[in-house]
């Protein structure tokens, strides 16, 4: 599976939008962009994910450059409870991996009032 | 309504004991895994079990024995614990690939620590 990379950490105030970058340069045709964020001592929590176009659902948006070599995921209002570390994962949906997830060290995002 | 549940939430034990760790979900799903947080908070994979076979076995020493008695249930069975298995172990499930609009549900964890 492909690497990424984030940001160790960053900042948002309360009712701000929450822009978290992740590269991925090394992704390959078949695999999805997938972000996860854990809350401390939760199990992870699927947020979204896509192939090559945007993605929005009730939780957060996904934008997905168009050579996918980088994506955004936005929070557009974030609140004190999205606190918490942002995973960015790049998978295939199948193959040998079946769906394995490798989890990064995220971004610690803390959003502040 | 817990969708995947573990037990125990706590695990406290001493070096050299076997202990269990159960998991069960009610989604429907295929595929289950389970993953090992270490006190350095990475996530790594274990084990994959798809429709009670197993698919995925990381480099996990052999004291370590996952048990899927049917689709909705993977336990974890660890022989002559060491104080280096002190972590929180994670529980999930998918559609098979991990694919699907939930992607994977994790449990809540099991805190197991050695003395």
């Amino acid at each position: 599976d492909a690497k990424t990379t984030q940001p160790p950490s960053m900042d948002c105030a309360e009712g701000r939008a929450a822009n978290l970058p992740c590269n991925h340069s090394t992704i390959s045709g078949n695999e999805y962009v997938y972000w996860y964020r854990q809350i401390h001592s939760q199990g992870p929590q699927y947020i979204i994910h896509g192939l090559k176009n945007n993605e929005t659902n009730e939780m957060a948006s996904l934008i997905i450059t168009e050579d996918r070599k980088s994506s955004t995921l936005i929070l557009p209002h974030a609140t004190l409870r999205d606190t918490a570390v942002y995973y960015c994962i790049v998978s295939s949906a199948g193959g040998t991996s079946y769906g394995k997830l490798t989890f990064g060290q995220g971004t610690i995002l803390t959003v502040h009032p | 309504d817990t969708a995947v549940s573990q037990t125990p939430k706590y695990l406290v034990t001493q070096m050299g004991n076997d202990k269990s760790i159960k998991c069960e979900q009610n989604l429907g799903h295929d595929t289950m895994y389970w993953y090992k947080q270490d006190s350095k908070k990475f996530l790594k994979i274990m084990f994959s079990y798809n429709n009670k076979e197993l698919i995925i076995n990381e480099t996990v020493p052999n004291r370590f024995s996952p048990k899927s008695p049917d689709k909705a249930h993977l336990n974890l069975h660890i022989n002559s614990l060491e104080l280096g298995d002190s972590a929180v172990y994670f529980c999930a499930s998918s559609l098979p690939g991990g694919s699907g609009y939930y992607g994977y549900t994790f449990g809540s964890g099991t805190r197991l620590t050695v003395v």
